[in-house]
């Protein structure tokens, strides 16, 4: 059983560009979160989609923008990049009416030079 | 608004040795607590979570918790450390009434194991 895939598992922009990580879940799951991880801090909550709709939103400006397909998988856009969006962004998928257990996949380390 | 505190940010400890991480939370509803696990250059792993019921909580890799409500802390333990310990861990909340929702954590806490 695959668990949570993310992809590129690298990435490379220049400022003022536009990016799009990929996620599969986990099977069986539902529901796809995405978080910010800054190098030495703990993961910050994006944004939840269920059912192909934003069910959350945390503290992230628009330039933030996501997506969810009916197979569950999910994709997150950034645009216009800033060098503070470098970051490893991990993809968390879970049950919405299951155990509150997300399973997190690997990560996408986006550099912004 | 719920907040997490990782009071220590590195732990340097020798092989076999206890070890405790410790982490408190503040909020005003009720919550779901998590420990995770990073290792270099990888996800997250689940180690354990308390939702109810007994307050010791036990993980994978021989880790426990023990959930305080009157203290507001849920630290981690292990009565034994191994090189292969050495991460990054990561103490996490989510709010009982937003079932399945958004997971906040601390800043984490860089556990070294030396020999």
């Amino acid at each position: 059983d695959a668990g949570v895939t993310q992809s590129p598992t690298h990435l490379i922009k220049t400022r003022g560009q536009q990016v799009t990580l990929r996620c599969s879940p986990k099977s069986g799951h539902d529901t796809v979160s995405w978080y910010q991880q800054a190098l030495g801090q703990g993961p910050q909550f994006i944004f939840q989609y269920y059912e192909e709709e934003e069910r959350q939103r945390g503290n992230f400006p628009d330039r933030f923008s996501g997506h969810q397909f009916p197979n569950y998988s999910s994709e997150l856009n950034v645009n216009a990049l800033l060098l503070g969006d470098s970051a490893l962004y991990l993809c968390a998928s879970s049950l919405l009416q299951g155990t509150y257990e997300q399973y997190f996949g690997p990560g996408t380390r986006l550099t912004v030079t | 608004a719920q907040s997490v505190t990782q009071l220590d940010s590195q732990v340097p400890v020798f092989e076999e040795a206890p070890v405790e991480l410790r982490c408190n939370y503040s909020s005003s509803v009720s919550v779901y607590l998590f420990w995770y696990v990073q290792y270099p250059n990888q996800g997250l792993q689940l180690l354990l979570k308390y939702l109810s019921g007994s307050t010791l909580v036990k993980g994978i890799n021989g880790f426990e918790a023990e959930f305080n409500k009157s203290q507001t802390s849920f630290h981690l333990r292990k009565p034994s450390v191994h090189i292969s310990d050495t991460a990054g861990y990561f103490c996490a909340v989510s709010m009982i009434y937003n079932q399945g929702g958004k997971l906040i954590f601390g800043q984490g806490t860089e556990l070294s194991v030396k020999p």
